[in-house]
């Protein structure tokens, strides 16, 4: 199957700094990403969605402009949450799609401690 | 609002046996259901799907069966494996195989052989 990958796998950072997390689709062309969130015994929740080339759409209640979602090629979107704090530890997992499949091919995710 | 719902966190089967994982959700708009398989450190990867216009799918060892007026599906594992060990989720769109996934939080079977 297609291989996604991120980077980095974990990350902790000082309250106040931003961390980038890169997405990866390797053997395929992935027209469109998402980001989801998880925290500790809660389900995955999409947080938003970037087709290449174009802005992200981020769902409900996610501010566009704390996470920065950039999806500037066939293969790479990066995700950078800005200016993070404690609550923003969590579990950032993202996936892919050629455009013209439905599956989507997960990343291992990314756990961001926020101290 | 969680949506879909997975109320059992844990499950224990004895290798063999069947294994029965459960959803329910909320949203009767949702019309396409799939279930994912994660492994420690990997993403979650997809195992079955189902349509709402049928009540079962069937691929191997891995049935999905759903219930939509009691908005409930469920997967059957059987016979079950050591290899089958893992945490299963349960997801949902609104559009037959649209992208924008509403997940549930998660059943972790332990098979035991």
């Amino acid at each position: 199957g297609a291989v996604v990958s991120q980077h980095p796998s974990w990350v902790i950072c000082k309250s106040g700094t931003s961390v980038k997390i890169e997405c990866r689709s390797l053997d395929f062309q992935a027209t469109t990403m998402f980001w989801y969130r998880q925290f500790p015994k809660q389900s995955l929740m999409l947080m938003a969605t970037s087709n290449e080339g174009s802005k992200a759409t981020y769902e409900q209640g996610v501010e566009k402009d704390k996470f920065l979602i950039n999806h500037a090629s066939l293969t790479l979107s990066t995700l950078t949450v800005t200016s993070a704090h404690p609550e923003d530890s969590s579990f950032y997992i993202c996936s892919a799609k050629e455009g013209w499949t439905d599956e989507q091919f997960f990343g291992p995710g990314t756990r961001l401690t926020v101290l | 609002d969680q949506q879909v719902k997975q109320n059992s966190p844990s499950l224990s089967v004895q290798e063999g046996r069947i294994s029965i994982l459960n959803c329910d959700y909320t949203n009767s708009m949702f019309d396409y259901f799939l279930w994912y398989k994660k492994y420690p450190a990997e993403g979650p990867t997809f195992l079955i799907s189902i349509s709402s216009i049928k009540d079962k799918n069937e691929d191997g060892r891995f049935t999905v069966f759903l219930n939509k007026s009691a908005k409930h599906l469920s997967l059957h594992i059987v016979p079950s494996q050591p290899g089958d060990s893992a945490v299963y989720f349960c997801a949902a769109s609104t559009n037959f195989g649209n992208e924008k996934l509403t997940f549930g939080t998660g059943t972790r079977l332990t098979i035991i052989p």
